[in-house]
């Protein structure tokens, strides 16, 4: 199975900041890597698809990059509803395994 | 709209049998594969198998903690998705979740369900 490592586990971070989250695959993935945003008591949200590709309806403030085995999430400008978890998630191969969450607070 | 909703959860006692359905609207079914993700509380998502869409052949995949115990399957008729579950384990607690592809199996999943909660005890 193709293990995916998110880093950090946890953020903090203030409105107006520049994050970036990192998800390493164990092994080649190409661009099969997705991004998803859940909030509390509610369905993880796709984000970004295809490594860097900008799921419709989403924020231009978030962006991803990143090919192989190492991928980065940024939000360019922190908005206080994108205080949430954040998923990695490779569908490169079965199982599509995800990172273990990324949570982002108020700092 | 594209909308799912999960239904079918509840108590059940471990070694027991369960099903879910994930009732779908606002686009064709069909032509979607359609995952169940799952998480226990206050723990991670887990991906639990996807199937395909029947130009895809319709063929299932799961992962490794549920195969042999859970079995996929759908209804391109009625627009609904299955989770049938047995033999259940006090491990497969967990509020599980529908999701739609964006469109081949291999893509991100980009409509979501409510999620319906399993938990299994005796």
């Amino acid at each position: 199975d193709i293990q995916m490592t998110q880093s950090p586990s946890s953020l903090s971070a203030s409105v107006g900041d520049r994050v970036t989250i990192t998800c390493r695959a164990s092994q080649s993935i190409t661009s099969y890597l997705n991004w998803y945003q859940q909030k509390p008591g509610k369905a993880p949200n796709l984000l970004i698809f295809a490594a860097s590709s900008l799921q419709s309806g989403v924020p231009s403030r978030f962006s991803g990059s990143g090919s192989g085995t190492d991928f980065t999430l940024t939000i360019s400008s922190l908005q206080p509803e994108d205080f949430a978890t954040y998923y990695c998630q490779q569908s490169y191969s079965t199982p599509y395994t995800f990172g273990q969450g990324t949570k982002l607070e108020i700092k | 709209e594209v909308q799912l909703v999960e239904s079918g959860g509840g108590l059940v006692q471990p070694g027991r049998s369960l099903r879910l359905s994930c009732t779908a609207s606002g686009f064709t079914f069909g032509d979607y594969a359609m995952s169940w993700v799952r998480q226990a509380p206050g723990k991670g998502l887990e991906w639990v198998g996807f199937i395909r869409s029947k130009s895809y052949g319709g063929a299932t995949e799961y992962a490794a903690s549920v195969r042999g115990r859970f079995t996929m399957s759908r209804d391109d008729s009625k627009s609904i998705a299955y989770l049938q579950m047995s033999s259940l384990k006090t491990e497969d607690t967990a509020v599980y979740y529908c999701a739609r592809h964006r469109d081949y199996y291999g893509s991100g999943m980009n409509h979501w369900g409510q999620g319906t909660l399993v938990t299994v005890s005796s």
